[in-house]
């Protein structure tokens, strides 16, 4: 299976830019980069997800590296509320693909 | 709009008895997953479930565990003889339509199960 590697942790404080890192040295070529994050108490949400290009979106931007090899989420100004263990997870494409596999992700301690 | 829905959101239950897990999907989306996460772990899948197709069980742990969808709709997770491994947070997610590696899950806020 394609595989990711996250920080287990990292610390932020309110209003500053949080830049979120995830490798990912095996991906295919077809192979979508998502991102989810876990509020405490709540199942995962959507956050964004991309191929090639840097996406943007209400939530965040994830920076995707050239050779694909690693991207960074990016949540501009951290809030209290995006406190959180933020998973990236390969889609792979074909056969089992909808078996996504969350690792334990990043828990992203933000300061007031 | 409504979102996934799970019930009950907390189970505590004795070693030995059966628990039903039931799951409302997003209206319209034909795939369902159920994962488990256990305590300061991520998420495990369980069991797949697509339109009229056989779902997909092999993530189930032990042959205790089973589950069904009814008219393409709601979801039931049963574990017979409950074991205390069994304790952890039962997480469901439907999507419109799986086979897409660019779409997106929409999961509920999940079902704490204590076994005692």
């Amino acid at each position: 299976d394609a595989k990711t590697t996250q920080p287990n942790s990292m610390e932020s404080n309110e209003e500053e830019p949080v830049h979120l890192p995830c490798n990912h040295s095996t991906i295919s070529g077809t192979d979508y980069i998502h991102w989810y994050r876990q509020l405490p108490s709540q199942g995962p949400e959507y956050v964004i997800h991309g191929l090639t290009s840097n996406v943007n979106n209400r939530m965040a931007s994830l920076a995707i590296a050239e050779d694909r090899k690693s991207s960074t989420l990016i949540l501009h100004r951290a809030t209290l509320r995006d406190a959180a263990v933020y998973y990236c997870i390969l889609r792979v494409s074909g056969g089992s693909n909808y078996k996504l596999t969350f690792g334990k992700g990043t828990l992203l301690t933000v300061n007031p | 709009g409504a979102g996934v829905s799970q019930s009950p959101s907390n189970k505590v239950t004795e070693k030995g008895k059966d628990v039903e897990l039931r799951c409302d999907p997003i209206s319209g989306h034909t795939a369902l997953y159920w994962y488990r996460q256990s305590l300061g772990q991520g998420l495990e899948f369980l069991i797949y479930f697509q339109g009229n197709s056989a779902p997909d069980k092999s993530g189930l742990p032990s042959d205790r565990f089973s589950a069904e969808r009814t008219g393409g709709s709601v979801s039931t997770l049963t574990i017979q003889r409950t074991q205390q491994e069994d304790s952890a947070v039962y997480l469901c997610a439907s999507s419109i339509q799986s086979g897409l590696n660019n779409e997106k899950l929409f999961f509920g806020s999940g079902t704490q199960l204590s076994v005692l």
